[in-house]
């Protein structure tokens, strides 16, 4: 099983800042499978990053991801007031395809 | 467009049974793979189950094996959770969603807006 190991629990930014989301495996994620999420309260969770580094459809350049093996970084540049959410990274790489325990980026 | 409704939440007693469903729409349900995804009250998103698309491969957490179920009916594009000898740590809101894997996109890609099950007497 591989566990994955998010930081910082919180983050307080201000809008225009940048923010820096790490997630640690405790294994190698096979073949960098590995996947964040931004959730909203009473949302739908929604796709960001896939195979560590791919924005997914519609998602602005503002966010990036970045990482291998075992150390990943999801990016958010010039913070904008929607992006202020919960982020969850997760391996699908290796049953169980467990998520993180989450990052809550909040407006400081 | 990609629809995932999710129904059969409700309030059960510790050591029943319920079984959720997701009624899904808006893509070939046949074709993808399904997940289970729960969010205990406080709590961040926790994997559950996923089933393949003939629904002849499924895996589970450690958490719920054995007492949970996954299944599908690619006839009528629901996804099911069978939920058995439930306990108070099953509460939560539960969320299907759709894995895709292709060359542009991979990961849970749609999810639905989750329904509630709470476990107490």
């Amino acid at each position: 099983e591989i566990v994955l190991t998010q930081s910082p629990g919180t983050l307080s930014l201000s809008p225009g800042e940048s923010a820096t989301l790490s997630c640690r495996a405790s294994q190698t994620v096979k073949r960098n499978f590995l996947a964040w999420y931004q959730h909203k309260p009473g949302q739908a969770p929604r796709l960001i990053i896939y195979g560590a580094s791919r924005r997914a459809t519609g998602i602005p350049d503002r966010f990036s991801g970045s990482g291998s093996g075992t150390d990943f970084t999801l990016t958010i540049r010039r913070l904008e007031s929607e992006d202020f959410a919960a982020y969850y990274c997760q391996q699908y790489g290796t049953s169980p395809y467990d998520f993180g325990q989450g990052t809550k980026l909040d407006i400081k | 467009q990609v629809q995932l409704v999710e129904s059969g939440g409700g309030v059960v007693q510790p050591g029943r049974s319920l079984r959720l469903s997701c009624a899904a729409s808006g893509f070939t349900f046949s074709s993808f793979p399904m997940h289970w995804v729960r969010q205990a009250p406080g709590k961040g998103l926790e994997w559950v189950t996923n089933i393949s698309p003939d629904g002849s491969d499924k895996k589970y957490s450690d958490s719920v094996m054995g007492r949970f179920t996954i299944s599908r009916d690619n006839s009528k594009n629901i996804l099911y959770l069978q939920m058995n000898s439930l306990t108070s740590e099953d509460t939560a809101v539960y969320l299907c969603a759709r894995y895709v894997y292709t060359d542009s996109s991979q990961g849970l890609d749609y999810w639905g807006q989750g329904t509630l099950v709470t476990v107490s007497s």
